[in-house]
């Protein structure tokens, strides 16, 4: 299995810019989360997806950010217009249904420095 | 609402000797615990996980813990640190609900000295 896919892995920004992220998940998975990781604040939990639909977007850091699941092999995460605060590195992962507790798969990320 | 607590962002070994990081959880509910590895510039691998079964849990690359229900605790220890070890190290808590979704401490960073 190829595990999660992020893209890109890096990416550098001026303030002011577009930023989307992308993530295939794992076939055959129905949960999908995104993950924001920075010195400061260490690894939050942005948004969460099962099955293609946002189930708690609580820890979107504010209006700029939109996540969006148009199936169930690819997501997308988007800042706009990004700051400089923005700068972290962003992950993806998903896990199969079922019983809780399962295994949640990560990828390895997108580092976006935003200047 | 559940939180995790990992004492010590920074933990230095010697390589042979015992490595030790704890995690204390707290949970309304019966808790699901992670723990997770992240080597440098890279994303978070699954090290073991404590799913209400064996108490004493092992893991890869010789890891295990222990839940301690009585002491609220999911210490992950190795017998024998390798240099390979110094990684930064994530507990983690899912209460189990629909979602599974997680919950981490801050982490543990692990230096491993010659």
């Amino acid at each position: 299995d190829a595990g999660v896919i992020q893209s890109p892995r890096h990416e550098v920004t001026e303030m002011g810019q577009e930023v989307t992220l992308r993530c295939k998940p794992i076939s055959g998975h129905d949960y999908l989360f995104w993950y924001r990781q920075t010195m400061m604040r260490g690894l939050e939990l942005l948004i969460y997806f099962n099955n293609n639909v946002p189930i708690d977007d609580s820890g979107m850091p504010e209006d700029r950010f939109s996540a969006k699941m148009p199936n169930a092999s690819f997501s997308t995460l988007k800042i706009q217009p990004s700051e400089p605060r923005d700068s972290a590195v962003y992950f993806c992962a998903s896990s199969p249904q079922g019983a809780s507790g399962n295994t949640i798969y990560f990828g390895e990320g997108s580092w976006l420095t935003v200047v | 609402a559940q939180s995790v607590t990992q004492l010590g962002s920074h933990v230095s070994v010697s390589e042979g000797a015992l490595v030790l990081l704890r995690c204390n959880y707290s949970s309304s509910v019966p808790p699901y615990l992670f723990w997770y590895v992240q080597y440098p510039n890279q994303g978070l691998q699954l090290l073991l996980k404590y799913t209400s079964a064996a108490t004493l849990v092992k893991g890869i690359n010789g890891f295990e813990a222990e839940f301690k229900k009585s002491e609220t605790s999911f210490h992950l220890t190795k017998p024998s640190a390798h240099m390979s070890d110094a990684a930064e190290y994530f507990c983690a808590v899912s209460k189990g609900a629909a979602g599974n979704k997680l919950t981490f401490g801050g982490g543990t960073r692990v230096l491993v000295k010659p």
